[in-house]
């Protein structure tokens, strides 16, 4: 099982940023994906995940108006885009697997290598 | 405001016992969702330790051991080692967030 991202991104504040993901060694619409910044010397911070057979996503509170995750079946692909850059944004940006929901709430495994995104003024 | 607390910090001399907590409250660790642990080397991605609060995943050395009481979870390493030393993040779900939550994590250095 592998989640490979897309590379390192350089951003204008105000700008939209978008991050693939992308999935091998297991049946892809099986599974949610999860995505999961860490801003510099900071914590993780969890911003939702997409259904991946679906396609229905569910966002963290905090970013609901500004990200979309979608994904592409064809090619077990999964997507974020966070819109209206600021500074703040700057941080490593991971994707994650889980299963469907059990009831217990679910844990990351595995995770992606990590996307850098850091955004400029 | 964090909605799970960790200690900043645990230090320990090779082969020492160390426990590392994770408080929550009455909406996510306190009632019925699971705690699951993450051991992150500085600029690497995070790593599964610890799901379900007590399993480890196949290939965890069994040092590693998770519990859970309350609305308190626990992380033991037993038997320190040189290697251990990394960051260590616990996560759970929280009904009122309707989202997943981790803790600040806690960094773990080997004497």
């Amino acid at each position: 099982v592998q989640l490979v991202q897309s590379g390192a991104e350089v951003k204008k504040s105000g700008a939209s940023l978008k991050v693939s993901c992308q999935t091998s060694g297991y049946t892809f619409s099986g599974y949610y994906i999860h995505w999961v910044r860490q801003a510099p010397g900071q914590g993780l911070e969890w911003l939702g995940y997409i259904n991946c057979n679906a396609g229905d996503a569910k966002y963290a509170q905090n970013f609901q108006d500004r990200v979309t995750m979608t994904r592409d079946k064809a090619i077990s692909t999964a997507y974020m885009e966070l819109s209206r850059l600021s500074s703040d944004d700057t941080a490593v940006y991971y994707c994650a697997r889980t299963q469907y929901w059990n009831g217990y709430g679910n844990w990351f495994d595995p995770w992606g290598q990590g996307t850098q995104v850091t955004v400029s003024s | 405001q964090a909605v799970l607390t960790q200690p900043p910090s645990v230090s320990g001399t090779p082969g020492q016992r160390v426990t590392l907590s994770c408080t929550g409250g009455s909406s996510n660790i306190g009632t019925h969702y699971d705690v699951h642990w993450y051991q992150q080397v500085p600029g690497t991605a995070p790593k599964l330790l610890i799901y379900g609060s007590t399993n480890r995943p196949s290939g965890v050395p069994d040092r590693f051991s998770g519990s859970k009481s309350g609305s308190s979870a626990s992380l033991v390493i037993t038997g320190l080692q040189p290697e251990d030393e990394a960051d260590y993040f616990c996560q759970s779900y929280d009904s009122r967030l309707s989202g997943y939550v981790f803790g600040p994590g806690t960094k773990v250095t080997v004497l």
